[in-house]
């Protein structure tokens, strides 16, 4: 099984802030990476595919970033709609897994 | 517009059995994979079972974590995605998402999630 690993798995951040969340695989999953957001007691939300393809209607203050192993999450500018915790998950072999999860809360 | 709507949770001691449903409108089941995600309270997620056409096939794929105890099956008549789980167990507790590949690698639908309990 593909394991992946984000860091940090907490952080704290001010409204405005720029915040990056790295996602790392224990193989190559070339370029097949997600990015979902979940706030708590909700569904998760999809953000980006295919590690940098931003889905439609999500603000272009998120982006991804990377290939094979490593992997990032950009917010440029955070804003109070953004703490919540967000998860990556390879697609690239079954069984598709998740990394732990990055909570992002108010500094 | 597509709708995934999951039902059939509940509480079950170890060892029971329970079916969950998802009933999926909007778009052609045969399409898309689906999947069944869950999550333990205040855990993460975890892909449990899957199931794509193939040909003129179902194929299903499931997580070790619950293989042998569990099949996932769609009844093209009543547009259900099933997910039959066995010989529960108490690390089973969790919220069941069904959700939809929407292609392009990537889950872009979720249902609303159905809570199972498996407890004395």
């Amino acid at each position: 099984d593909t394991q992946l690993t984000q860091s940090p798995s907490f952080l704290s951040a001010s409204v405005g802030d720029r915040v990056t969340i790295t996602c790392r695989a224990s193989q190559d999953i070339r370029g097949h990476l997600v990015w979902y957001q979940q706030k708590l007691g909700k569904v998760p939300k999809l953000l980006i595919y295919g590690a940098s393809t931003l889905q439609t209607g999500v603000p272009s203050r998120f982006s991804g970033s990377g290939s094979g192993t490593e992997f990032t999450l950009t917010i440029t500018s955070l804003q109070p709609e953004d703490f919540a915790t967000y998860y990556c998950q390879q697609f690239n072999s079954y069984p598709l897994t998740f990394g732990g999860g990055t909570k992002v809360e108010i500094k | 517009e597509v709708y995934l709507v999951e039902s059939g949770g509940g509480l079950v001691q170890p060892g029971g059995s329970l079916r969950l449903s998802c009933a999926v409108s909007g778009f052609t089941f045969s399409d898309h994979y689906m999947d069944w995600v869950r999550q333990a309270p205040g855990k993460g997620l975890e892909c449990v079972a899957r199931i794509g056409v193939r040909g003129n096939s179902f194929i299903p794929e499931y997580a070790a974590s619950v293989n042998g105890r569990t099949t996932i099956s769609f009844d093209g008549s009543k547009n259900l995605l099933y997910l039959q789980m066995n010989r529960l167990k108490t690390d089973d507790t969790a919220v069941y998402f069904c959700t939809r590949d929407g292609g392009k690698y990537r889950f872009d639908y979720w249902g609303q999630g159905t809570l199972v309990a498996v407890s004395s």
